[in-house]
């Protein structure tokens, strides 16, 4: 997995709860993502980061915040979470001086949101 | 909207036989293709990527690029019940100012079953 990992693995809560999702990473890559799998639909971008502080939004974000304190962590917060974020989420990394923007991708965790 | 396309399947090979994944995509800019392979239950794995016109070869997995077509495909020869997973295809995003972006679309992956 990159030596990427991922907290929780699996989580189920309660609809208008907060729920964080944390991703670690060893290497001080640069680029850290959140992504979110559904049937049908694929990996889907919500948020990435090119820094510490610096994120932007993806294709899916409504819903969905970031912080990046440090080069390590890339947490994603739902601030009130619904039905509809039920997913699987997997955090990635692209490596530092590649050329070509390949991704390498965590565990995932699997949510369910009642 | 960029997209990336996959038949979703699923496909179905006898073992030992050439399995064949297709993918088309919509932005003529994009310069890179990758091919991930995800387990059920599991993470996407990178097998091979691509960002020249033609064929490039790793073990029993060949990609073949046509940018003309906006077409990508990955072949797996002597396809093993191992094989069996679900192939994700991916672009790299392309800006309009002509720069690549670390961003990928992801297609919605072909599903693979390998038949003993």
């Amino acid at each position: 997995d990159a030596g990427i990992t991922q907290s929780p693995r699996h989580k189920v809560t309660e609809t208008g709860t907060p729920v964080t999702l944390r991703c670690h990473q060893t290497e001080n890559h640069r680029y850290m993502y959140w992504y979110r799998q559904d049937p049908g639909h694929g990996l889907r971008l919500i948020h990435y980061s090119y820094g510490v502080k610096d994120t932007d939004k993806g294709e899916v974000s409504d819903g969905y915040s970031v912080s990046r304190s440090k080069t390590e962590d890339f947490l994603l917060t739902l601030e009130s979470a619904t039905s509809s974020q039920t997913s699987v989420y997997f955090c990635a990394i692209t490596i530092s001086g590649g050329a070509y923007h390949e991704q390498f991708f965590g565990p995932g965790t699997r949510l369910t949101v009642l | 909207q960029k997209e990336v396309e996959q038949n979703s399947g699923p496909l179905s090979v006898p073992e030992g036989a050439i399995a064949s994944l297709n993918c088309t995509y919509s932005d003529r800019g994009s310069q890179s293709f990758f091919w991930y392979r995800q387990y059920s239950g599991k993470s996407p794995e990178l097998i091979m990527f691509i960002y020249s016109n033609g064929d490039k070869e790793d073990g029993r997995f060949t990609a073949q690029l046509n940018k003309a077509s906006q077409y990508v495909s990955l072949l797996i020869r002597d396809s093993q019940p191992s094989d069996s997973a679900t192939y994700l295809c991916a672009v790299n995003v392309e800006e309009g100012y002509g720069g690549a972006t670390n961003k990928l679309i992801f297609g919605t992956g072909t599903l693979l079953a390998v038949q003993p």
